[in-house]
């Protein structure tokens, strides 16, 4: 099994709701990663978790939220978010955090109203 | 962070071999080359990574210049299929870890 799964494919929110991206892979990775990535914009990095824990927060703004319940796991959590957070949410895996290959999911398209 | 440059779009015609340039002439000695390219509606794809030798796989080469201030990412042999973003990465080999910086990309059509 060599694939990143994302779900929801889409979703559509409030500006008060409070929902949750899951990502999973079952390749044995050790680091996960989230992106964010604006339409006809390249990927920006948000965070990495490396052995479950969070090595690199981006200066993202805290109504997101991750957490890394266990090694095949990661999940963003949203709350209180803004139009200008509708984007592309895309989730990635690689064998180490130092290992070259990253493997991608297809991404959650959210719409913040 | 070192940067790349490269062209916002390319064409190429289909089953001829496309050459992709990517210029990093702030490139420091201990930075990887990295390609990845993301097709229409998918999450960005690895293609090939180096260093400082040309490296060969089953999807592309990649050619790096002696000076390694530019690189070339080749598709020996263009399909359909292969429309897409490529994006041309410069990752640090210390500490840092695999933090990606995207830059632009380029837009590769194929005609049929």
């Amino acid at each position: 099994d060599t694939e990143v799964t994302q779900t929801p494919k889409h979703l559509v929110m409030g500006m008060t709701n409070k929902k949750s991206l899951k990502c999973e892979q079952h390749m044995g990775h050790r680091a996960m990663y989230w992106y964010k990535q604006k339409a006809k914009k390249p990927p920006e990095l948000m965070f990495v978790y490396s052995y479950e824990k969070l090595s690199i927060n981006e200066s993202v703004p805290s109504r997101f939220s991750p957490e890394c319940p266990n090694s095949s796991l990661l999940n963003l959590h949203l709350h209180a978010l803004q139009p200008e957070d509708s984007a592309l949410y895309l989730c990635a895996s690689s064998q180490e955090w130092a290992h070259h290959e990253q493997f991608f999911g297809p991404g959650t398209r959210l719409t913040v109203l | 962070d070192a940067k790349t440059t490269q062209p916002n779009s390319m064409e190429s015609n289909e089953e001829e071999p496309v050459h992709l340039p990517c210029n990093h002439s702030t490139i420091s000695g201990t930075d990887y080359i990295h390609w990845y390219r993301q097709l229409p509606s998918q999450g960005p794809e690895y293609v090939i990574h180096g260093l400082t030798s040309n490296v060969n796989n089953r999807m592309a080469s990649l050619a790096i210049a002696e000076d390694r201030k530019s690189s070339t990412l080749i598709l020996h042999r263009a399909t359909l299929r292969d429309a897409a973003v490529y994006y041309c990465i410069l990752r640090a080999s210390n500490n840092a870890g695999n933090m990606l910086t995207f830059g632009g990309g380029t837009r590769l059509m194929v005609k049929p």
